[in-house]
């Protein structure tokens, strides 16, 4: 258990609709980072926050959006969704940004 | 553009059979190396974290040594087991404490019974 927590774990939804996916950072981490792992593929880096801010965007589409909240855990937010938005969503946090990450256990989205 | 390359791509080696893999990161800027285990429907986990050239770290059958002048690090599996199928990713942390962990796009290992 890494000490990383996402919800929901799974969740189906239709196509043009939106979800938000939430996730809880390691008890004193402030780095939290959004991934998304498509099909057989690696990870795709989204987004990141460090204490509230934004701090780093990765190939992360204008339909889907992030925040962290004061009390650091944070929310992806994808709307408008398709077919290929169907993934695996993983989150992480890490002490300071270059620290090592420590990974939740995912919530996957599956879009009809 | 940080640019972080494993090879291979992929792995398949019989079981009992010992192997190694490879991640070569920038050999300026650095911090830190991590290398990651990441299971088929599980999280990617940590496996070793490396600061210091020619660190060398142990856990169990897996071992890693870091070679920060020349911008290498290499993976170890000693007598492989079938539990050892995993991609295994790297990560280069720069020296920018304000900068993330960049992953390589990993190495997939498959152990053959």
């Amino acid at each position: 258990d890494s000490g990383v927590t996402q919800t929901p774990k799974h969740l189906i939804t239709a196509t043009g609709q939106r979800v938000t996916l939430r996730c809880s950072p390691r008890s004193g981490d402030l780095s939290v980072y959004w991934y998304q792992q498509s099909l057989d593929q690696g990870l795709q880096f989204l987004i990141q926050y460090y204490n509230g801010e934004e701090r780093a965007k990765g190939n992360i589409l204008e339909r889907f959006s992030a925040q962290q909240f004061p009390d650091l855990h944070s929310e992806l937010n994808l709307s408008s969704l398709e077919l290929g938005d169907s993934a695996l969503y993983f989150c992480a946090s890490s002490a300071q940004p270059r620290d090592t990450q420590y990974f939740g256990p995912g919530t996957r989205l599956t879009v009809l | 553009i940080l640019n972080v390359e494993q090879s291979p791509q992929s792995l398949h080696v019989q079981e009992g059979d010992s192997t190694n893999f490879t991640c070569s990161f920038p050999s300026s800027n650095f911090y830190a190396l991590h290398w990651y285990r990441w299971e088929t429907a599980k999280s990617p986990e940590a496996l070793f974290v490396m600061t210091l050239n020619g660190d060398e770290k142990k856990k169990g059958r897996i071992s890693a040594t870091l070679n920060t002048k020349e911008g290498y690090s290499y993976l170890y599996i000693k007598g492989s087991q079938p539990e050892d199928s995993a991609t295994y990713l790297c990560a280069f942390g720069p020296y920018s404490s304000a900068s993330k962990i960049i992953f390589g796009s990993g190495t997939r290992l498959s152990i053959r019974p």
